[in-house]
């Protein structure tokens, strides 16, 4: 079942902040997220799982509210390369080998 | 390293074609995986394997069939294009010693555009 993204899209200017959440109505052990420009492949931002742990890039930061199975990512002091549409994956438990991704949200940072 | 390889990166096909998408990584790494995306889909996973010879399906197989012969190669294929297959594919793999990729970045090919008539 696919996680839901919420926005579906935000439009920034440089130097602003925003929140972009993702949650799922069954138990979660992992949740991924990844940013897709325009044409091209995704690519990994982080990791984030059940208990705790976390892998990712220094610059970007997430958290994972177990008891909600809610994900939100932060994009703090945006940057014109912050651009681009954010994906959400999520894994029922360890080993699933599934990740279902959602919806995407779309991010747009104006100069 | 080349990283994760797709071929081709556009193709056409008519009804009822078949055809195979080539995928490669040169990273040894054993999690590889198909997903398609649609516009306003997100990725959905196809088929998904754990290490050579082992393969199995995810959110939407139908339709499609793949093997893994090597550690290297994950060929998707498509018996019977149908309109509906018009989508972009994306091949991804991960390393990790259990082959998830609950611990581990996903690196994703670059992608084919696939278009059925």
């Amino acid at each position: 079942q696919q996680p839901v993204q919420s926005p579906q899209a935000v439009i920034l200017r440089e130097g602003e902040d925003a929140v972009i959440n993702c949650s799922s109505s069954k138990a979660l052990y992992s949740v991924h997220w990844y940013r897709q420009k325009h044409g091209e492949a995704p690519i990994f931002l982080m990791i984030l799982l059940k208990g705790g742990e976390q892998k990712g890039h220094d610059k970007i930061s997430a958290s994972f509210n177990e008891k909600k199975q809610q994900s939100s990512l932060y994009l703090t002091a945006s940057q014109l390369s912050y651009s681009g549409t954010y994906f959400c994956g999520t894994e029922r438990w360890s080993n699933d080998y599934k990740l279902s991704f959602g919806a995407g949200t779309t991010v747009t940072v104006r100069a | 390293n080349a990283g994760v390889t797709q071929t081709p990166k556009f193709q056409v096909l008519k009804t009822g074609q078949s055809m195979t998408l080539q995928c490669a990584q040169d990273m040894n790494h054993e999690y590889m995986s198909w997903y398609r995306q649609d516009p306003g889909m997100g990725l959905r996973l196809i088929h998904y394997s754990v290490g050579a010879g082992i393969t199995d399906q995810g959110e939407v197989p139908n339709g499609y069939n793949v093997s893994r012969s090597t550690t290297e190669d994950f060929p998707l294929r498509l018996l019977s294009a149908a309109p509906s297959q018009t989508s972009v594919y994306f091949c991804a793999s991960s390393s990790g010693t259990s082959g998830a990729p609950s611990y581990n970045e996903q690196f994703f090919g670059p992608g084919t555009r696939l278009t059925v008539l």
